[in-house]
């Protein structure tokens, strides 16, 4: 089992729409979560961290953890073509928070 | 500020020459990281250097060599590298080993 999952995608809305993004476990120590944007060709950008249950919310990006369920997600409002591209939810292993580990990521496709 | 620079941006080199990777960052972050990352695939953790001090080593094979000079710099010397390290070289950095992660745009390599 992978530590941390992400459903690959595409995961395709139309422009204006929310789009949810989700990522599951398995550490259930695991503390700390990030997400990261990708655009193909580029590096990672961080868009939300997150260290505690419930929402944070910033700007069109609200991310939401469940420690219970050992669940991530991430919400984009109001979507536009600029958000295409494969976002990676990471965690940080129990004892280990320098590490981060990464879930495959999921394609995201905002269309017109 | 956010900014972590990596040079160079494009690197060919055959299997027998010695080349270095150079990653900087002005925020005064005292953990950095260097990171591969192969197409479709997350990021995999190379090394950890918290405080100018190596503190992982995720096995890497010894044909790559990090190097801290300081709290700002960073290299990763390669020597007799194999076709299958070409990669997207990304450098982070964070506040401590225990914060937020923020990457450079990396370093393509191909070895031929």
């Amino acid at each position: 089992q992978k530590e941390v999952e992400q459903n690959s995608g595409p995961l395709s809305v139309p422009e204006g729409a929310i789009a949810s993004l989700n990522c599951t476990y398995s550490d259930r120590g695991s503390q700390s979560f990030f997400w990261y944007r990708q655009y193909s060709g580029k590096s990672p950008e961080l868009i939300m961290s997150i260290y505690s249950n419930g929402d944070k919310e910033d700007g069109r990006f609200t991310a939401q953890l469940n420690k219970a369920s050992q669940y991530v997600s991430l919400l984009i409002r109001d979507s536009q073509p600029s958000d295409s591209a494969t976002y990676l939810c990471a965690g940080t292993p129990t004892g280990t928070a320098s590490k981060l580990t990464f879930g495959t990521g999921t394609r995201l496709q905002v269309t017109l | 500020d956010t900014e972590v620079t990596q040079t160079p941006k494009h690197l060919v080199m055959g299997m027998t020459n010695k080349k270095s990777l150079k990653c900087e960052q002005h925020m005064g972050h005292r953990a950095m990281y260097w990171y591969k990352q192969k197409a479709k695939k997350p990021p995999e953790l190379m090394f950890v250097y918290s405080y100018e001090k190596l503190s992982i080593n995720e096995s890497v094979p010894s044909r790559f060599s990090p190097e801290c000079p300081n709290s700002s710099l960073l290299n990763l010397h390669l020597h007799a590298l194999q076709p299958e390290d070409s990669a997207l070289y990304l450098c982070a950095s964070s506040q401590t080993d225990n914060y937020e992660q923020y990457f450079g745009p990396g370093t393509r390599l191909t070895v031929t």
